[in-house]
């Protein structure tokens, strides 16, 4: 089974900091994806991460993949207000295709 | 149109009602899926309809039922829920079933009393 974890589950830094969010999975994945979502809204998709040492940047946010070392990371520069918002990541395994693990998510609090 | 919506935003029904979730996307995904979240967890996969025909259920309970009327819309038919059933729920889509991106609805918020 499938199994995927994140940390840390909470983070409260101040803005124009940098913190990195940490994506285990426990057996081999096609593709790790990202989502944000915010309190009482639904899933914004990020980032698909397709294959070893895939690397996305969007803004503030950069997301890498390491297959062998089954981790993702999302990696928060200079944080500001807006990013405040829970932070998934998600992979599939092969062979079960359409069928997503999220991870336990990351509650990202930015600070004035 | 990249978008995913849902129908009703807020639910409230009891044990005995009968209710349905719509969904619906006009993006030409051929694979919709129904999650379940609770409050402060990640969401959970319900089933998965991929070129119109259920392709995963994970073991829902029969009071769940849902239905793929074309391929645009998905519904989620709720026949006497428990008050554990009180989640959120999303309706996701993806251009098909192998590992494409899956793009989320807005979610119906529901509560059973």
């Amino acid at each position: 089974e499938l199994k995927v974890e994140q940390n840390p589950l909470f983070l409260s830094m101040q803005e124009g900091k940098n913190y990195t969010i940490y994506c285990n999975y426990s057996t081999t994945s096609d593709r790790l994806y990202w989502y944000r979502q915010d309190p009482g809204k639904s899933l914004e998709s990020l980032f698909v991460l397709l294959s070893n040492g895939a690397v996305k940047q969007e803004g503030r946010l950069m997301a890498s993949l390491d297959t062998k070392a089954r981790l993702s990371t999302l990696h928060i520069t200079a944080a500001v207000h807006d990013l405040s918002a829970t932070y998934f990541c998600a992979a599939m395994r092969t062979g079960t295709a359409s069928k997503l693990t999220f991870g336990t998510g990351t509650r990202l609090q930015v600070t004035l | 149109d990249t978008e995913v919506t849902q129908t009703p935003k807020h639910l409230v029904m009891g044990m005995t009602n009968k209710k349905s979730l719509k969904c619906e996307q006009h993006m030409g995904h051929r694979a919709m899926y129904w999650y379940k979240q609770k409050a402060k967890k990640p969401p959970e996969l319900m089933f998965v309809y991929s070129y119109e025909k259920l392709s995963i259920n994970e073991s829902v309970p029969s009071r769940f039922s849902p239905e793929c009327p074309n391929s645009s819309l998905l519904n989620l038919h709720l026949h006497a829920l428990q008050p554990e059933d009180s989640a959120l729920y999303l309706c996701a889509s993806s251009q098909d079933a192998d590992q494409e991106t899956q793009y989320f609805g807005p979610g119906t918020r529901l509560l059973v009393l």
